[in-house]
């Protein structure tokens, strides 16, 4: 079953504009990370955070992480056309192994230029 | 370093055929894992592995084997291909001791008629 949902579904913005989506999921966890993947590629990691912080920044990346509402946002500042992707967010359970991820259905985002 | 390797990238399959789907990592990880992609959907894990002869099963692992003799390979085994494992399979790796972000492949793209 899918931990995470993603938030749009789909998200079109212009080059330069910034871009948020949003992750909620159900169950506690130890840690949650967000993947993008280009169109028929495998993914690659961007960013963990775990279940005690809050917020953590990676260059133009912006995660959220709030435990008692169950949810994450990502925030790409100054979208650009190469961040063309479908962005996934993956929760690790509690009590579970930190290497057992489950993935939402993703957000496709589109940047034109 | 090669980074995560899957071969083929391409197979189409008869229902009740078999076939094993390679998988090797030259980073030493301790971990990996194999998932599946369907249209529209999040990934779903399979099998994983916390180490050379230790497997374990994922959420979708009906249909599938694996076996980890050594740290850098995990092949995934489909006993008898039905048209329900038509999906793309990617393959992740981990280098574990506390650090759980994921390396994925480029995956395979699996047809069974």
């Amino acid at each position: 079953s899918q931990q995470g949902e993603e938030d749009p579904q789909a998200l079109s913005i212009q080059e330069g504009e910034n871009a948020t989506m949003n992750c909620s999921y159900k169950t506690s966890i130890n840690n949650l990370q967000w993947y993008r993947q280009n169109s028929g590629r495998g993914l690659v990691h961007l960013i963990l955070i775990r279940s005690n912080e809050r917020e953590k920044h990676s260059g133009r990346l912006r995660v959220t992480l709030d435990t008692s509402k169950k949810s994450s946002s990502l925030l790409i500042t100054a979208s650009r056309a190469a961040d063309t992707a479908s962005y996934f967010c993956a929760t690790a359970n509690s009590g579970g192994s930190n290497y057992k991820l489950t993935f939402g259905k993703g957000t496709l985002l589109t940047v034109n230029p | 370093n090669a980074g995560v390797t899957q071969t083929p990238k391409f197979q189409v399959l008869k229902t009740g055929q078999s076939m094993t789907l390679q998988c090797a990592q030259d980073m030493n990880h301790e971990y990996m894992s194999w998932y599946r992609q369907d249209p529209g959907m999040g990934l779903r894990l399979i099998h994983y592995s916390v180490g050379a002869g230790i497997t374990d099963q994922g959420e979708v692992p009906n249909g599938y084997n694996v076996s980890r003799s050594t740290t850098e390979d995990f092949p995934l085994r489909l006993l008898s291909a039905a048209p329900s494992q038509t999906s793309v399979y990617f393959c992740a790796s981990g280098r574990g001791q506390g650090s759980y972000e994921q390396y994925f492949g480029p995956g395979t793209r699996l047809t069974v008629t």
